[in-house]
């Protein structure tokens, strides 16, 4: 275990739905991260959170919206999908989002396995 | 383009054997950080190495950094079955030092 968890660890939804990713760090760090894996290509950073401030928002469609209450949680609100999103996403925390000199290693959750039909 | 690449893609090799894998990456960097991901599941911290150190060890990893090659390499000693697992490696950069970009893997399958 990690110390970061993430729900649901499957989930099938119709390109109509909306559902909710969560994802939850018991670390005490101050940064999490969304990351997606689809099969065959190099895991891609989606959004940075850094004490609830999104740091980062890598080009990613608006039908995904993140959304970070406080730095311990972290969620992903989807909607309207396609099918090419069906993939792994995963969820990761940092104790900070480093420096030009300090970079943190990310401790990563089990990932939510999203199939879009 | 990808920022880090692994190579080879796959790799097999017999318990007890060595396993090296290789990453190119093309720009500057912060520092180069080497994940394991068993099947299906997140990703996990093997090492990190800093963009002025050459080599790092970490039990049974040693890990090298190129600068001038940008490349690294991760070297598994005596390998087991338990260490088959795809490897990524991570490079850092950019101002807020929290651009992690991952290459597409090395997949290791380990013979017991």
């Amino acid at each position: 275990e990690t110390g970061v968890t993430q729900t649901p660890r499957h989930l099938v939804m119709g390109m109509t739905n909306k559902k909710s990713l969560k994802c939850e760090q018991h670390l005490g760090h101050n940064a999490m991260y969304w990351y997606k894996q689809s099969a065959k290509k190099p895991l891609e950073l989606m959004f940075v959170y850094s004490l609830e401030e999104r740091v980062e928002n890598n080009s990613v469609p608006s039908r995904f919206s993140p959304e970070c209450p406080n730095s311990s949680h972290l969620f992903l609100h989807l909607h309207t999908l396609q099918p090419e999103d069906s993939a792994l996403y995963l969820c990761a925390s940092s104790q900070g989002v480093g420096t030009v000199d300090i970079s943190y290693e990310q401790y990563f959750g089990p990932g939510t396995r999203l199939t879009v039909t | 383009s990808q920022q880090g690449e692994e190579d080879p893609q796959a790799l097999s090799i017999q318990e007890g054997e060595n396993a090296t894998m290789n990453c190119s990456y093309k720009t500057s960097i912060n520092n180069l950080q080497w994940y394991r991901q068993n099947s299906g599941r997140g990703l996990v911290h093997l090492i990190l190495i800093r963009s002025n150190e050459r080599e790092k060890h970490s039990g049974r990893l040693r890990v090298t950094l190129d600068t001038s090659k940008k490349s690294s390499s991760l070297l598994i000693t005596a390998s087991r079955a338990a260490d088959t697992a795809s490897y990524f490696c991570a490079t850092v950069r950019g101002i807020g030092g929290f651009k992690t970009i991952f290459g597409a893997g090395t997949r290791l399958f380990v013979k017991a």
